[in-house]
């Protein structure tokens, strides 16, 4: 199963930007790079994801590293919201059945905003 | 999107019985996963389950322990069978669509709280 490495946690000032790291070294060519959060007391939820281009949306940015063995979550302005626990995750392939992947969650950064 | 929902919400169960947990979504989607998520730590795929097809069941997860069904592309159960206590944890669903804008991306159900005591 492809690998994700992100560090435990990790602390930020309300109205800071966070930018939460991941290493994939064993990413192939393929791989989409997804970023999913977690709430207290709540299922995870997509935040955004990319191939090999820096990506935006209205929750955050996605910046990749040219060799795509890492990529950084960038949280432009944290609020006490954004306290949860960010997984970086690789899609892999479900058996040799094409087109179809599996999310393998790794341990994931829990992020605190302090106020 | 979509929009995924769990029956139970939570349970609490004695050792060696079992529990069916529900899971529903409000679209047609291909992918469906299970997921186990103990206190304090990250989620743990159990299997995918297709519909028209059997579970794919990962490491450590076995059919005869956690049978899945998947009767249509709405629907799908997975049962905790001969629970013990160190079943206790939150069951979740997920499923994978793919948006115009973002792509494939996993919604998750609200989970399913098991004790066993």
């Amino acid at each position: 199963d492809a690998k994700t490495t992100q560090p435990n946690s990790m602390e930020s000032n309300e109205e800071e930007p966070v930018h939460l790291p991941c290493n994939h070294s064993t990413i192939s060519g393929t791989d989409y790079i997804h970023w999913y959060r977690q709430l207290p007391s709540q299922g995870p939820e997509y935040v955004i994801h990319g191939l090999t281009s820096n990506v935006n949306n209205r929750m955050a940015s996605l910046a990749i590293a040219e060799d795509r063995k890492s990529s950084t979550l960038i949280l432009h302005r944290a609020t006490l919201r954004d306290a949860a626990v960010y997984y970086c995750i690789l899609r892999d392939p479900l058996g040799t059945t094409s087109g179809t992947y599996k999310y393998i969650f790794g341990t994931g950064t829990r992020l605190k905003v302090l106020a | 999107s979509a929009v995924i929902s769990q029956k139970p919400s939570r349970d609490i169960c004695q050792r060696g019985t079992s529990l069916t947990i529900q899971c529903q979504v409000d679209s047609q989607v291909t992918m469906m996963f299970w997921y186990r998520q103990q206190p304090g730590q990250s989620l743990t795929l159990i299997a995918t389950a297709n519909q028209g097809s059997e579970a794919t069941y990962e490491s450590g997860f076995v059919i005869d322990k956690f049978p899945i069904s998947r009767p249509n592309l709405t629907f799908s159960t997975l049962t905790v069978s001969n629970m013990s206590p160190e079943d206790s944890s939150i069951y979740l669903c997920s499923v994978e669509l793919v948006e115009r804008a973002a792509g494939e991306t996993q919604y998750f159900g609200p989970g399913t709280r098991l004790l066993v005591l």
